[in-house]
């Protein structure tokens, strides 16, 4: 089973600052199976990226995507008032087939 | 647009089980692939499994193995998720999800269900 892993655990960031957030996995991801999420407390997971670096549908461009391998980054180029919440991303194995999650990066205004 | 809408919150005691339900609109179930997602209060998401098209099977998470079945009834649009033997740690929201038939992420989510273990 591929472990992912994300750092910072929390990012205290003031609003208008850039934010990057780290995913690595433990083994090679192919990148069409890698997506982040935002979350908010009280909500259910919004899609943000989809395979490493698309934007889901509504999603601003201030949130952007890459990496590949077993590396990948979320980046915020600007905070809004509304991103502060926590990032989570995920990967799709079909090998067995199943799905992961990371422990998340709670980004807090500092 | 799809939509899923989940049963209300429920009270278990340790030992019993309990079935969690997702109505889709917007698309039929047979459309979809429906997936499990829990996440225990101040923790993170958790997969538990769902459809694989690709096998044409329903697919567990290997820590939910023997206590989890997932089901659809393909007339009424709706999925369910029951869990059994359940224990204090299963209390926890539980997401259904999906991104469509072959789906390699989660497009949609239902609203949550609570479902809370105590004696």
């Amino acid at each position: 089973e591929i472990v992912l892993t994300q750092s910072p655990g929390t990012l205290s960031l003031s609003p208008g600052e850039r934010a990057t957030l780290s995913c690595r996995a433990s083994q090679s991801v192919r990148s069409s199976y890698l997506a982040w999420y935002q979350q908010k407390p009280g909500q259910a997971p919004r899609l943000l990226i989809y395979g490493a670096s698309s934007r889901a549908t509504g999603i601003p461009d201030r949130f952007s995507g890459s990496g590949s391998g077993t590396d990948f980054t979320l980046t915020i180029s600007r905070l809004e008032p509304e991103d502060f919440a926590v990032y989570y991303c995920q990967q799709y194995d079909n090998s067995p087939p199943g799905f992961t999650f990371g422990p998340g990066t709670k980004v807090d205004i500092k | 647009q799809v939509q899923l809408v989940q049963s209300g919150a429920e009270v278990k005691k340790p030992g019993a089980s309990v079935k969690v339900s997702c109505k889709v609109s917007g698309y039929t179930l047979t459309e979809l692939s429906i997936h499990w997602v829990r996440q225990a209060p101040g923790k993170g998401l958790e997969w538990m499994g769902g459809f694989d098209p690709e096998d044409d099977e329903t697919i567990y998470a290997q820590k939910f193995r023997g206590r989890v079945t997932m089901t659809e009834d393909t007339s009424t649009d709706t999925a369910y998720m029951e869990l059994s033997s359940l224990r204090s740690e299963d209390t926890a929201v539980y997401y259904c999800a999906t991104g469509g038939y072959y789906t390699t992420r989660f497009d949609y989510w239902g609203q949550g269900a609570l479902v809370t273990v105590s004696s």
